[in-house]
């Protein structure tokens, strides 16, 4: 089976630099996505890691240890826009992504 | 270009009666989803087709059925509904294999089973 853990909740200030870690346990892994939800909207993606390193989009990076068995997604220069949701995904292999429950981040000013 | 379009958006059930919820996506995308979120939960797979008339259970496939005529439409069917499965709705499509990393979803449907 497919276990992934993240924090519930995180707040951060504006302008500041915010990292969700999420860490898994699966029976096959091809890498590690992070998907971004506002409230009432629908679930948009933000990156993918298949290899252990740093991907960097603009303002966000996200990070794959595989002997580690962890990601994270950082948040620099945060804006009050990015209060949303994220989640981290794995691909299986098994034709599907496996969701985490997510982390609900509060930008405060 | 719409993406994915999801109909309805909204929708109210009595306990035991059926709809279907539809799917569209114009990207020419071979995989097609069906997901389910419930307050505070991740999302969790219903259903999924790896192509035109092909389809297989995902993580919560009791209860629901599926079908993809077309390669641009998934329906997602709710036979004899029932309050467990109120919840947020969401399709989505991508790319064959290991490109399912990047899915694009619709907007959502509420359905309420009272």
């Amino acid at each position: 089976g497919q276990s992934l853990e993240q924090p519930s909740e995180v707040t951060a200030v504006e302008g500041a630099i915010v990292q969700i870690n999420c860490t898994y346990q699966t029976s096959g892994f091809y890498g590690l996505s992070w998907y971004q939800q506002h409230d009432g909207g629908a679930p948009t993606f933000l990156s993918y890691n298949a290899l252990d390193g740093l991907e960097e989009t603009g303002r966000f990076s996200s990070f794959l240890s595989r002997s580690d068995s962890y990601g994270y997604l950082l948040l620099q220069e945060l804006q009050m826009k990015d209060s949303a949701s994220y989640f981290c995904a794995v691909v299986t292999g098994a034709n599907n992504l496996f969701f985490g429950t997510g982390t609900r981040l509060t930008v405060i000013p | 270009n719409a993406g994915v379009t999801q109909t309805p958006k909204f929708r109210v059930l009595k306990t035991g009666q059926s709809m279907t919820l539809l799917c569209a996506q114009d990207m020419n995308h071979e995989y097609m989803y069906w997901y389910r979120q419930d307050p505070g939960m991740g999302l969790r797979l219903i259903h999924y087709s790896v192509g035109e008339g092909t389809t297989a259970k995902g993580e919560v496939p009791d209860g629901y059925n599926v079908s993809r005529l077309k390669k641009q439409n998934f329906l997602l069917g709710l036979e004899s509904a029932a309050p467990s499965q109120t919840s947020v709705y969401f399709c989505a499509s991508s790319l064959p294999g290991t490109s399912l990393y990047e899915q694009y979803f619709g907007p959502g449907t509420r359905l309420t089973v009272t």
